[in-house]
């Protein structure tokens, strides 16, 4: 499975714009993007995916790299219900439709 | 419409024993997977079932099990439990998108399992 790098920790404001990178160097041709978060005490949640172009939904926003081999997490003005630990994930559809390989994630704290 | 929901929320159990944990999907959806989550070893993938048909297996040692009943709904099973396999059990269910692909995973809040 290909892998990503986030960093471990991110901190932010609230009302502010949050950026959250995720590395993938070696992201396959058929690899999508999905970014999780799991907020404290629960399961993780969806939140945004995309394979080349950017995508925007009602939580965030999703830049692609041109050459894919680095994607952000944009929040445009984060709350405190956004502290949470985000995952970036890489999914190969025609691999298992369920399996999700997560890493560490980036904990994101917001300060009031 | 309810979200995916698992019995029980807590559970503590003694080495050697066995464990049943249930898992109730999102109506509509067939796909039912199984995560366990360690502060060691983060999230990990267990198994996944569809149609009552395990079609994907992560790498666990035999001792933990799964099936999926008709009605998709899904258990999971632990035998002869270890220190090692306290941990958050989480389940997730999903149905295809328009062309099958990329569903979005919908997750439980999860089985918190001590083993003592």
């Amino acid at each position: 499975d290909a892998k990503t790098t986030q960093p471990n920790s991110m901190e932010s404001n609230e009302e502010e714009p949050v950026h959250l990178p995720c590395n993938h160097s070696t992201i396959s041709g058929t690899d999508y993007i999905h970014w999780y978060r799991q907020l404290p005490s629960q399961g993780p949640e969806y939140v945004i995916h995309g394979l080349t172009s950017n995508v925007n939904n009602r939580m965030a926003s999703l830049a692609i790299a041109e050459d894919r081999k680095s994607s952000t997490l944009i929040l445009h003005r984060a709350t405190l219900r956004d502290a949470a630990v985000y995952y970036c994930i890489l999914r190969d559809p025609l691999q298992g439709a369920q399996k999700l390989v997560f890493g560490q994630g980036t904990r994101l704290t917001i300060n009031p | 419409k309810a979200g995916v929901t698992q019995t029980p929320r807590y559970l503590i159990k003694t080495r050697g024993q066995q464990v049943t944990l249930s898992c109730s999907p999102i109506s509509g959806h067939r796909s039912v997977s199984w995560y366990q989550q360690t502060p060691g070893q983060g999230l990990q993938f267990l198994f996944e079932y569809f149609s009552e048909t395990q079609r994907n297996k992560g790498n666990f040692p035999g001792r933990f099990s799964g099936r999926q009943f008709s009605n998709s709904r899904s258990e999971m099973n632990v035998s002869t439990l270890e220190l090692g396999d306290s941990a958050l059990y989480l389940c997730a269910s999903s149905r295809p998108d328009d062309r099958g692909l990329n569903e979005k995973l919908f997750f439980g809040s999860g089985t918190q399992l001590s083993v003592l």
